[in-house]
């Protein structure tokens, strides 16, 4: 079984477009994430949900919004999609929130694509 | 400023050969983590070192955390094929587990 799985794994949209991702866990944690990679595989966090709280929000669009409907659950909605949007979009859990030293499990990752 | 740096960036290597790559930063971190990813999937922990000059060993794999908590090393005894990867450092700053950029390790048959 998958620890945390992410739909889809790819995504080719034009610009413009709405598009959402979506993220499950079933390790049982407190905490998920929405992690970017960019091209040179940088890997840079965009948000942090705890108990379905926000409790990260780093500099990132107002375009991106994220939902946490349950905790076992975190979603990435992106309106108006730009080129500059394409990159590996990654999910992540943890056990508890840990100021930075928590143990992260990842997903296989969402190819994103804007033409 | 990138606040964990990762060394050599990129290294390609034969299998059976050894190799360090290298995490350095100017802050003091409380613990460093080690990931590797694989193509076309997500970061897997390999080890957390927490003490300075810890050392952990994971197989063919020796982490040492530096003695001041500011770096970090991963040795790779006797490489092989399914080593190749990307290598990612990460620690805490700002209460944010942040990444170095890694290095991308590629071992040839």
């Amino acid at each position: 079984d998958t620890a945390v799985s992410q739909t889809p794994k790819y995504l080719v949209t034009q610009m413009g477009n709405d598009k959402s991702i979506k993220c499950e866990q079933n390790l049982g944690h407190d905490t998920m994430y929405w992690y970017k990679q960019d091209s040179k595989k940088f890997l840079k966090i965009m948000f942090s949900y705890n108990n379905k709280e926000l409790i990260i929000n780093e500099t990132v669009p107002n375009r991106f919004s994220p939902k946490s409907p349950d905790k076992a659950h975190l979603n990435l909605h992106i309106n108006s999609l730009e080129l500059g949007d394409s990159a590996v979009y990654f999910c992540a859990s943890s056990q508890d929130f840990g100021g930075g030293n928590e143990k992260l499990f990842f997903g296989s990752g969402t190819q994103l694509s804007v033409l | 400023t990138q606040l964990l740096e990762q060394s050599p960036q990129f290294l390609s290597i034969q299998e059976g050969e050894n190799l360090t790559v290298y995490c350095n930063s100017s802050s003091v971190f409380s613990s460093l983590q080690w990931y590797r990813q694989e193509p076309g999937e997500g970061p897997v922990l390999l080890v957390t070192v927490v003490t300075g000059g810890e050392v952990k060993k994971l197989k063919r794999l020796t982490f040492q955390f530096g003695d001041a908590r500011k770096d970090s090393s991963l040795h790779i005894t006797a490489a092989q094929p399914g080593d190749t990867g990307l290598y990612l450092c990460a620690g805490a700053v700002y209460s944010t587990l942040t990444f170095g950029k890694g290095t991308m390790l590629l071992v040839s048959p």
